[in-house]
């Protein structure tokens, strides 16, 4: 199974400054990659997915790129609701694979 | 606007089997796309269970292939997830979502949930 690699497991970032993500996979997943986002008590909302394409009403401070095995999701300027959990999940191959998450904290 | 809705028992006995349903709204299963089932460990990270796509085809995950099953009722429009022989370490949240097709990502999620295998 490909393994997701996420790093680092926690950022600490200031409302307003950008966040930036990485996410590697063990081997070549193209560009069948998504990102997630969860808030505590939620379940998970998909924020890209083909690596780069923003899912229906995410704003466009969101932005992921990448292919292959490395991929990052950037926030371009931090939000007081952008504040969670965000996990990487290639689709490329089955089983399908999450990443561990990284947990955006306030700085 | 597609909609999921998890239901079950929140409580399972060691070695009994883990019983779900997802009940499908504002699309009808039997036309596309994958369905799907995800656990969260509490404190932890999602692990993928297994999917299956609308003419009845799965994909389980292969650390838990040989304990699940999961199916799909296009009459009630809704697919279930069984997982025998339960014990402690399958305590989790359990969501449903639906896939894509050719892009497989999780395009819409149940809001979960919590089950606890307990005596």
């Amino acid at each position: 199974e490909i393994v997701m690699t996420q790093s680092p497991a926690t950022l600490s970032v200031s409302p307003g400054e950008r966040a930036t993500l990485s996410c590697r996979a063990s081997e070549s997943v193209s560009s069948n990659l998504a990102w997630y986002q969860q808030k505590p008590g939620q379940g998970p909302r998909l924020l890209i997915y083909g690596a780069t394409t923003r899912a229906s009403g995410i704003p466009a401070r969101f932005s992921g790129s990448g292919s292959g095995t490395e991929f990052t999701l950037t926030i371009s300027s931090l939000q007081s609701e952008d504040f969670a959990v965000y996990y990487c999940q290639q689709y490329n191959n089955w089983p399908l694979t999450f990443g561990g998450g990284t947990k955006v904290e306030i700085k | 606007q597609v909609q999921l809705q998890e239901s079950g028992s929140g409580l399972v006995k060691p070695s009994e089997t883990l019983s779900l349903t997802c009940a499908v709204s504002g699309y009808s299963i039997s036309v596309g796309y994958y369905w799907g089932w995800i656990r969260q460990p509490p404190g932890k990270g999602l692990e993928w269970i297994g999917s299956i796509s609308h003419d009845g085809t799965t994909y389980y995950n292969p650390s838990l292939k040989s304990r699940v099953t999961i199916s799909v009722d296009t009459s009630k429009n809704q697919f279930s997830l069984r997982l025998n022989s339960v014990t402690a370490a399958d305590t989790a949240v359990y969501y449903c979502a639906r896939l894509g097709t050719i892009n497989l990502a999780m395009l819409n999620w149940g809001q979960g949930t919590l089950v606890t295998v307990s005596s």
